[in-house]
């Protein structure tokens, strides 16, 4: 079956530009996650999704950063005015019920602000 | 806080010799322990964990750990290193409960000489 895709890939911007970033997780699967990857900071959680509610935003770093799930299914992380420590690997992942213990990442999407 | 430890930065071995990659986390509760390995330009796949039970786990790819809980240690071993081994690993931990987002270590960079 398929598994967590995260797009796009690659993203280059502009430093001041507004980011949309896309995750679909396994069929499913209830629990999302956002994660980022970055040189300084290592790996961090950034919110979870339990259906279409987020229970838990504590590692959103800044009002600038935000996040939607619809339908249950896909959710989109959303940078404004993007800055050059924004620059990570934003990393989903999903699991198959609140509580489980498995989650399963997608690629990621490297995000570069020049 | 909550925090992982993983000794060790980077890690050579030769192919053929003993994998042994060092995890430490500090907390009175016991989390639930994870190890993720990740190859370059990809996002991060479960080698193991361990919730319960038997506290020697045994994963993919002839990898296991063995939670010692008075050592509050969850070390990763391999008998004998491939080339294919070559990656970073990650060392994680969760507590469960409404969330159960993952704290990481900071990896360690397993290189395999032939």
């Amino acid at each position: 079956g398929a598994g967590v895709s995260q797009s796009p890939s690659n993203k280059v911007t502009e430093k001041g530009k507004d980011v949309e970033l896309r995750c679909d997780p396994i069929s499913g699967h209830t629990a999302l996650y956002w994660y980022r990857q970055s040189l300084g900071q290592g790996l961090e959680f950034l919110i979870y999704f339990q259906g279409n509610s987020a229970p838990d935003k504590s590692g959103l770093p800044s009002d600038r950063f935000s996040a939607e799930r619809t339908g249950g299914s896909v959710s989109t992380l959303t940078i404004q005015r993007t800055q050059q420590e924004d620059s990570a690997v934003y990393l989903c992942a999903s699991s198959f019920r609140q509580g489980a213990h498995e989650q399963y990442f997608g690629p990621g999407t490297r995000l570069t602000v020049t | 806080a909550q925090s992982v430890t993983q000794l060790g930065s980077h890690v050579s071995v030769s192919e053929g010799a003993l994998v042994l990659l060092r995890c430490n986390y500090s907390s009175s509760v016991p989390p639930y322990l994870f190890w993720y390995v990740q190859y370059p330009n990809q996002g991060l796949q479960l080698l193991l964990k361990y919730t319960t039970g038997a506290t020697l786990v045994k994963g993919i790819n002839g990898f296991e750990a063995e939670f010692k809980k008075s050592e509050t240690s969850f070390h990763l071993t391999k008998p004998s290193a491939h080339m294919s081994d070559a990656a970073e690993y990650f060392c994680a931990v969760s507590y469960g409960g409404a969330t159960n987002k993952l704290i990481f270590g900071t990896g360690t960079l397993l290189a395999v000489q032939p």
